[in-house]
């Protein structure tokens, strides 16, 4: 069965360095998204990600986040000038073709951690 | 936004018994409804989903019923078993999908 996969598995990251996390979504899929989960706590949206722009943002996803597609496989989440609260585990997902509410499929995550 | 509360957030069964985990949400627009498996260090994982033009679905052991004039939808899982052991995310979405908080299901042998 296809599956989303994110690199790393897990980063360290000093405060105030840049991140970039990274995800390879199903092949045929047309819907990308990032979540957050800090450790115990629920799964947060991010974002969405469409036809090469952001659909949808959370109130979490401000100016230190950005989103992209640089290739025609890769989807990747920047996050600019990391703070210690940024620690979490970052899951991205896609969903497939026709309206954007098909089953998202989600990725092993990236546990990122800042010192 | 959409608001997703979810209950209870520990609940404790004994095997062979059924389980319910009850959601509601706040925004009238949300038409797609998934849950999801989140097993210790995994990612989460769908285990049924409901849109808002069907009141109840089912697949095995498990069933999700929805009330879209109340607002809110259920998961049952019956005949538990100790694999069933996991955090369960309901969700709701409209464009964007919003978690409840979870509920920790433990089956005791």
């Amino acid at each position: 069965e296809p599956e989303v996969t994110q690199t790393p598995s897990h980063q360290v990251t000093q405060m105030g360095q840049e991140v970039i996390l990274r995800c390879v979504p199903i092949s045929n899929h047309l819907y990308f998204y990032w979540y957050r989960q800090i450790l115990g706590q629920k799964v947060e949206f991010l974002v969405s990600f469409y036809n090469n722009e952001i659909s949808e943002k959370s109130e979490i996803f401000d100016d230190q986040f950005s989103v992209e597609r640089p290739d025609g496989s890769n989807f990747t989440l920047k996050i600019r000038s990391t703070k210690l609260e940024d620690s979490a585990m970052y899951f991205c997902a896609s969903s497939g073709q026709g309206e954007m509410d098909q089953p998202q499929h989600f990725g092993d995550g990236t546990r990122l951690s800042i010192l | 936004g959409e608001n997703v509360e979810q209950h209870p957030s520990t609940l404790s069964v004994q095997e062979g018994d059924s389980a319910v985990i009850k959601c509601t949400y706040s925004d009238s627009a949300s038409n797609y409804f998934p849950w999801y498996k989140q097993e210790l260090g995994k990612r989460p994982q769908l285990i049924i989903d409901i849109r808002s033009n069907v009141g109840e679905k089912k697949d095995q052991r498990i069933a999700v019923t929805l009330n879209k004039t109340a607002k809110h939808f259920s998961l049952h899982i019956t005949e538990t078993q100790p694999e069933d052991s996991a955090v369960y995310f309901c969700a709701a979405s409209n464009n964007d999908m919003r978690f409840g908080a979870g509920t920790r299901l433990t089956v005791k042998p």
